[in-house]
């Protein structure tokens, strides 16, 4: 079975442009959550999203906005974009509601120059 | 705000020796935990999940659980040049939400 499946691979973008990531989760998977990660640091949950509503939001400003779509596959939205934006965004899909078993796809690399 | 302590190391194992992971959280409430193992440049990868009820064993790797002094274990057995990673503790975010709060990680090195 395919696993988490994110597009594009790498990025590089300018301050001030916007950035569109897409994610598909595992098949049969209805819940996709978002995740920034810097070097040297752990995840940051950014959003998830289940049955195509926001279910939760990390500490995020709101030049970071996603959707989920009726198939479940998920983007995620970054505008005026910050060199502190430069990470690795990962997508991490699980089953469904209550179930925390999160499984990420290989991630998106954004590099802001 | 919930927190995942971890020291960030490297802590390094001869190969064949018990690695031992911890990591400390900072709710009392948390109920499950997970251990995420990331090679350098790829994404994390679940290998262990325990919950409040129990410690867990799954091959070489065993997670426990000291609820008394909030924090959770892995143990690596065997290890091997192979388990050289970064692993990653989290715990569910709350607040309605499933996220995971993650702490930093800690680097593993085998030494062979």
């Amino acid at each position: 079975d395919a696993g988490v499946t994110q597009s594009p691979t790498h990025l590089i973008k300018t301050r001030g442009q916007q950035v569109t990531l897409r994610c598909s989760p595992i098949s049969g998977h209805k819940s996709v959550s978002w995740y920034q990660q810097v070097l040297g640091q752990g995840p940051q949950f950014i959003f998830q999203y289940y049955e195509k509503e926001e279910r939760g939001r990390g500490n995020f400003p709101d030049r970071f906005s996603a959707r989920q779509f009726p198939n479940y596959s998920s983007e995620l939205n970054v505008n005026a974009l910050l060199l502190g934006d430069s990470a690795l965004y990962l997508c991490a899909s699980s089953l469904g509601w209550g179930n925390n078993e999160q499984f990420f796809g290989p991630g998106t690399r954004l590099t802001v120059l | 705000q919930k927190e995942v302590e971890q020291n960030s190391g490297p802590l390094s194992v001869p190969e064949g020796a018990i690695a031992s992971l911890n990591c400390t959280y900072s709710d009392r409430g948390s109920q499950s935990f997970f251990w995420y193992r990331q090679y350098s440049g790829k994404s994390p990868e679940l290998i262990m999940f325990i919950y409040s009820n129990g410690d867990k064993e799954d091959g070489r790797f065993t997670a426990q659980l000291n609820k008394a002094s909030q924090y959770v274990s892995l143990l690596i057995r065997d290890s091997q040049p192979s388990d050289s990673a970064t692993y990653l503790c989290a715990v569910p975010s709350g607040g309605g939400a499933d996220g995971l709060t993650f702490g930093k990680g800690t680097h593993l090195i085998i030494q062979p």
